[in-house]
């Protein structure tokens, strides 16, 4: 099975840097992802990590550690945009199928 | 393209009725999806399907059901609605089941059993 951690909620000044973190415990790691959730929306992707260290994308960087079960999302020079929930979620071979397990999201506020 | 397309966008039904909430992608996607939302929650997994006439079970299965008849649709169907139902249903479709393939999220089906 799968568990997985991130704080509940965040809040942060406009044009700071935020990092979320995640922690995570699966028997069959195959990647971690994260997703952006507007309120009312769908959840959009962010983000992919299968092997440790940093993976930039413009504003929003993703660093995963394998033997730590720790990955975080960093945003860069926030927007008002960016207040949203922020989902990270872990692929598991786990089992009979390759499922994607979600943890409760991290929802961040961007303060003027 | 269109994605993954839900519907309806929102629906009330009263406890003991049945409905399904029907999922369309058009691009050709083996995996797909039914999560459910509570407020303030991630998502929970319900069923899923690796492709036309398979489907598995998820992390929370009971009171629905699902087919997988053809490769892009993948309707779920409540039986006997419980207020416990009540959430926000997505369905998501992915190329295949490895590591890699992005999740792609319909808009989401607002149901509330009264």
């Amino acid at each position: 099975g799968q568990n997985i951690d991130q704080p509940t909620e965040m809040t942060a000044t406009e044009g700071a840097i935020v990092q979320i973190n995640c922690t995570y415990q699966t028997s069959g790691f195959n990647g971690l992802f994260w997703y952006q959730q507007h309120a009312g929306e769908a959840p959009t992707f962010l983000s992919y990590n299968v092997l440790d260290g940093l993976e930039e994308k413009g504003r929003f960087s993703s660093f995963l550690s394998r033997s730590k079960g720790y990955s975080y999302l960093l945003l860069k020079e926030l927007q008002m945009k960016d207040s949203a929930s922020y989902l990270c979620a872990v692929r598991d071979l786990s089992g009979s199928a390759r499922q994607l397990t979600f943890g409760s999201g991290t929802q961040l506020t961007v303060l003027p | 393209n269109a994605g993954v397309t839900q519907t309806p966008k929102f629906r009330i039904l009263k406890i003991g009725q049945s409905m399904t909430l029907q999922c369309a992608q058009d691009m050709n996607h083996n995996y797909m999806y039914w999560y459910r939302q509570d407020p303030g929650m991630g998502l929970k997994l319900i069923y899923y399907s690796v492709g036309a006439g398979i489907t598995d079970k998820g992390e929370v299965p009971n009171g629905y059901n699902v087919s997988r008849s053809t490769t892009e649709d993948f309707p779920l169907r409540l039986e006997l609605a419980a207020p416990s139902q009540t959430s926000v249903y997505f369905c998501a479709s992915t190329k295949t089941g490895t590591s890699n393939t992005e999740a792609f999220f319909g808009q989401g089906t607002r149901l509330t059993v009264v």
